[in-house]
């Protein structure tokens, strides 16, 4: 069965500084997802990671995956408040089907 | 993207009784999933929507208490029936384009059960 662990789950931190968010997941796939959701609404999509070292950048996030580690990081750069929300990674189960099963969640809130 | 809806937004409901959500997307799509997100938690997928057969559940779900449809390529039903308080959840389609990377949610169905 595959499984997906996020830490941390909850993460408060100050504008301005650098912080990372890890997924690791236990058994072998071709793609990695992270969604971004706010309160109340539902999931955006951020970054697709399909091959090992990958690496996607958009404004302050950017994502990497190691497949031989099983590990997907989100890394925050210069926080800003904007970025407070709850972030989730996701692995694609292959089989002709794409379902997903996700982490836990990262709640993360930025501190002015 | 394309747009996904979901009808109704939210809504309540007493115990017993059943709830049927709906899932539009204005162009054709591949697969279309079932997802529930219960209070504070992360999402669970519930079943894989096929056109014109039976849902694919996963373990834990069951026909019975989620019965869904999908009639074409861009439609899809999912029933919550018998409802209880554990039911109260966010209720999430999904969708996929072979040879699009992105996998894409609807809006959400928020539903409480009293």
């Amino acid at each position: 069965e595959l499984k997906v662990e996020q830490n941390p789950l909850f993460l408060s931190m100050q504008e301005g500084k650098n912080y990372t968010i890890y997924c690791n997941y236990s058994t072998t796939s071709d793609r990695l997802y992270w969604y971004r959701q706010d309160p109340g609404k539902s999931l955006e999509s951020l970054f697709v990671l399909l091959s090992n070292g990958a690496v996607k950048q958009e404004g302050r996030l950017m994502a990497s995956l190691d497949t031989k580690a099983r590990l997907s990081t989100l890394h925050i750069t210069a926080a800003v408040h904007d970025l407070s929300a709850t972030y989730f990674c996701a692995v694609g189960i292959i089989q002709g089907a794409q379902k997903l099963v996700f982490g836990q969640g990262t709640r993360l809130t930025i501190n002015p | 993207s394309a747009v996904i809806s979901q009808k109704p937004s939210r809504d309540i409901c007493q115990r017993g009784t059943s709830l049927t959500i709906q899932c539009q997307v204005d162009s054709q799509v591949t697969m279309m999933f079932w997802y529930r997100q219960q209070p504070g938690q992360s999402l669970t997928l519930i079943a894989t929507a096929n056109q014109g057969s039976e849902a694919t559940y996963e373990s834990g779900f069951v026909i019975d208490k989620f019965p869904i449809s999908r009639p074409n390529l861009t439609f899809s039903t999912l029933t919550v029936s018998n409802m209880s308080p554990e039911d109260s959840s966010i209720y999430l389609c999904s969708v996929y384009w072979t040879g699009v990377v992105r996998q894409f949610f609807g809006p959400g169905t928020r539903l409480t059960v009293l």
